[in-house]
C-alpha cells in the first residue's frame, strides 16, 4: 500500500462543475502540498498547508490532520484546470524534507 | 526573480553513455532536490542537498547515479553508462527553507 494514496484516478467533468480531489496518507507529516502538472509535464506547487484551509482563487484545500486526509477542491471548473494533480506529504523526521507523491490525479474538464 | 532552471529541457543519450543534468535554483535558494518521473509512473524522491552537502540521498540507485550541489554553480545530477530504464523525467525543486519547494521544467532524459 502507497504511503499516499490519491481518488479518483481519473476525473472527467463539464465546465463549471465543482471538483473535490481526494488524498489520504499513512505517515506523520509535518506538511501537505497539492501540486500541478500541466501536460507540458511542468510542476506547478498550489499549496503547502499543515492545518485548517487555504484558498486561492477557485482552488480551496483542506486538511484533516487527526484522519490523515486532505482533499482538492476546484469551483466554477473551466478547461484550462484539465491537468494532473498530484497530492505529496513531507514526512516528520531527520530528513523530514523529503516529499513523498500520490500518483496523481487526471482531470479533464470539457467545455 | 527568475525560477527554477534546468537544462537541457531533453536529453538523447545512447547506452553506456553519462548524463548531466543541471539544476539551477530560484535566488535565494539553498535547499534542492531531485525527483524522477519514470513513465506512467508517479514522482519518486532522489537526493536533497545544501550548498556542498548531501542530506539525504536515499532515494538514488546505488550505482551509477550521483548529485552534487557546488558553492558555486547549479546543481549536477549525473548518470555513468545510462541504460534504456533511465528514460524518464527528472525534476528539481528549490527552497529556501525546509517549506515550499519550486519546481523546475525538468529534464526529459531518453536512452536510446
Amino acid at each position: 500500500k502507497n504511503e499516499v494514496e490519491q481518488s479518483p484516478q481519473n476525473l472527467t467533468a463539464q465546465e463549471g462543475e465543482f471538483i473535490t480531489i481526494n488524498c489520504s496518507y499513512s505517515v506523520g507529516i509535518s506538511a501537505l502540498h497539492w501540486l500541478q502538472q500541466h501536460p507540458g509535464g511542468g510542476i506547478v506547487s498550489l499549496f503547502m498547508l499543515s492545518s485548517g484551509k487555504k484558498k486561492h482563487g477557485r482552488l480551496i484545500a483542506t486538511i484533516n490532520i487527526q484522519e490523515k486526509h486532505s482533499s482538492l477542491h476546484i469551483t466554477a471548473s473551466h478547461p484550462r484546470d484539465s491537468a494532473v494533480y498530484i497530492c505529496a506529504v513531507r514526512s516528520m523526521g531527520a530528513s523530514g524534507s523529503r516529499l513523498t507523491f500520490g500518483e496523481g490525479t487526471q482531470l479533464t474538464v470539457n467545455p | 526573480n527568475a525560477g527554477v532552471m534546468q537544462n537541457p529541457r531533453h536529453l538523447v543519450r545512447r547506452r553506456g553513455q553519462e548524463a548531466r543534468l543541471r539544476c539551477s535554483p530560484m535566488k535565494g535558494h539553498s535547499h534542492v532536490y531531485w525527483y524522477r518521473q519514470l513513465p506512467e509512473e508517479g514522482l519518486k524522491f532522489m537526493v536533497y542537498l545544501q550548498k556542498e552537502n548531501i542530506i539525504d540521498e536515499s532515494g538514488m540507485p546505488k550505482e551509477r547515479f550521483s548529485a552534487e550541489f557546488p558553492k558555486e554553480g547549479p546543481s549536477i545530477l549525473r548518470i555513468q553508462q545510462v541504460v534504456r530504464g533511465d528514460s524518464a523525467a527528472y525534476f528539481c525543486a528549490s527552497a529556501a527553507s525546509q517549506e515550499t519547494q519550486y519546481f523546475g521544467p525538468g529534464t526529459r532524459l531518453l536512452v536510446l
